[in-house]
């Protein structure tokens, strides 16, 4: 157990709207990460941080923004959320070179 | 650019078969690999790495991998499988030695156990 968790575990939305998904980590880890896990794609990297205030994109950026003001939590937003963002959003720490997964949360954009 | 393949999408097997699934990669440099198995509505969680040293390496629940790095492959392998077994299985690629290492994903496989 990383000490990861995430919140909400569950969202309906509607487009258009903001959504903000936290994850908070218990163990002081410097890099976290968000992916999104969608049928046929397994997970792509959304954007990741190495520090607070330290954070960089990943494959599948766009639509999506990031802030860590705390070393525990790594906030991930979606400014307006649209139908092609419903997904599995799994947030995620690396402890000696291995990612360690949160229980994710689910993301429905109606 | 790093890349992950999982060959086989689905696959069936009864309790009690071996089980190989199939994990080729493309990366530059000395890879970082990885198996991780996620049950139903469940998280991912680590069944075993490759970072250097012996090629074949044991992991959790029985699972053992191979990496050959002629053939760019990193193999999941059982000899027995039970039917808690069944879940999605997912193969991964990192750098090493980057500092914040992004993940490449395959597509995973979906074992399915037959009683």
């Amino acid at each position: 157990d990383a000490g990861i968790t995430q919140s909400p575990r569950h969202k309906v939305t509607e487009t258009g709207t903001p959504v903000t998904l936290r994850c908070h980590q218990t163990e002081n880890h410097r890099y976290m990460y968000w992916y999104r896990q969608d049928p046929g794609h397994g997970l792509r990297l959304i954007h990741y941080s190495y520090g607070v205030k330290d954070t960089d994109k990943g494959e599948v950026s766009d639509g999506y923004s990031v802030s860590r003001s705390k070393t525990e939590d790594f906030l991930l937003t979606l400014e307006s959320a649209t139908s092609s963002q419903t997904s599995v959003y799994f947030c995620a720490i690396s402890e000696m070179d291995t990612q360690y997964f949160g229980p994710g949360t689910r993301l429905t954009v109606l | 650019a790093q890349s992950v393949t999982q060959p086989d999408i689905h696959i069936t097997v009864s309790e009690g078969a071996s089980l190989e699934l199939r994990c080729n990669y493309s990366y530059g440099a000395t890879p970082y690999l990885f198996w991780y198995v996620q049950s139903p509505g469940q998280g991912l969680q680590l069944l075993l790495k490759y970072f250097s040293g012996d090629t074949l390496v044991q992991g959790i629940k029985g699972f053992e991998a191979e990496f050959k790095r002629s053939q760019s492959s990193f193999n999941l392998r059982k000899p027995s499988v039970h039917w808690s077994d069944a879940a999605e299985y997912f193969c991964a690629v990192g750098g090493g030695n980057q500092g914040a290492q992004k993940l490449v994903f395959g597509q995973g496989t979906r074992l399915t156990i037959n009683p």
